[in-house]
């Protein structure tokens, strides 16, 4: 199962593009790459996923290397509601056909800044 | 307001006593998800289900129980056995489909907040 390793904390000057990076060396080829993000004390909140390509919507841009060892999620322009954990998740199944289970780690702190 | 609704939002469990968390989902999905997260931590599974009447046990599904009856429904008792059971409980639910389908969008709901008196 392939894992992903995130820096603990990052911070952000609200207004500039926030850049998170994800490092999922072992990711097979059919692992899609999420993005989700938590408030406090809230339930997490899903961004955005890929596979191989670069992914955009009204939230976030995902970029994703090539050989998609890694990955960057970018807000481009940080608000203070943007402050939150985010979680980069490469889907992991246990090995029964139909399971749909994600492995949330510590992800990153983003703290945007005023 | 299509969602997830769980409830309520804080508990507190005495030593002995089973509890049991509520989770009801509107947005007609087949799978649905329980979580635990501890203070600064990340989420583990405890149980998932992804039909009515089944369900699989996660990674830390001891001094746990659940049920799946009814489809909008996924209910968790925190038995006795549990024998730490202050967390944040978190119930999300997804469409389902094949592995690696892109289909696996969670969706959470607001979570359940459990403490030992």
């Amino acid at each position: 199962d392939a894992k992903t390793t995130q820096p603990p904390s990052m911070d952000c000057a609200e207004g500039r593009a926030a850049n998170l990076p994800c490092n999922h060396s072992t990711i097979s080829g059919n692992e899609y790459v999420y993005w989700y993000r938590q408030i406090h004390s809230q339930g997490p909140q899903y961004i955005i996923h890929g596979l191989k390509n670069n992914e955009t919507n009204e939230m976030a841009s995902l970029i994703i290397t090539e050989d998609r060892k890694s990955s960057t999620l970018i807000l481009p322009h940080a608000t203070l509601r943007d402050t939150a954990v985010y979680y980069c998740i490469v889907r992991v199944g246990h090995g029964v056909a139909g399971a749909n289970n994600l492995f949330f780690g510590t992800g990153t702190r983003l703290t945007v800044i005023p | 307001d299509g969602g997830i609704t769980q409830s309520p939002k804080y508990l507190f469990r005495k030593e002995g006593q089973n509890v049991t968390l509520s989770c009801e989902q509107n947005l007609n999905h087949d799978a649905m998800y329980w979580y635990r997260q501890d203070p600064g931590q990340g989420l583990r599974l405890i149980y998932y289900s992804q039909i009515v009447n089944d369900f699989q046990k996660g990674d830390i599904a001891e001094g746990y129980s659940v049920s799946r009856e009814k489809k909008e429904s996924f209910p968790l008792t925190v038995t006795s056995a549990q024998k730490n059971p202050t967390a944040f409980y978190l119930c999300a639910s997804s469409i389902g489909g094949l592995y690696g389908s892109p289909k696996n969008i969670q969706y959470f709901g607001a979570g359940t907040r459990l403490s030992v008196l």
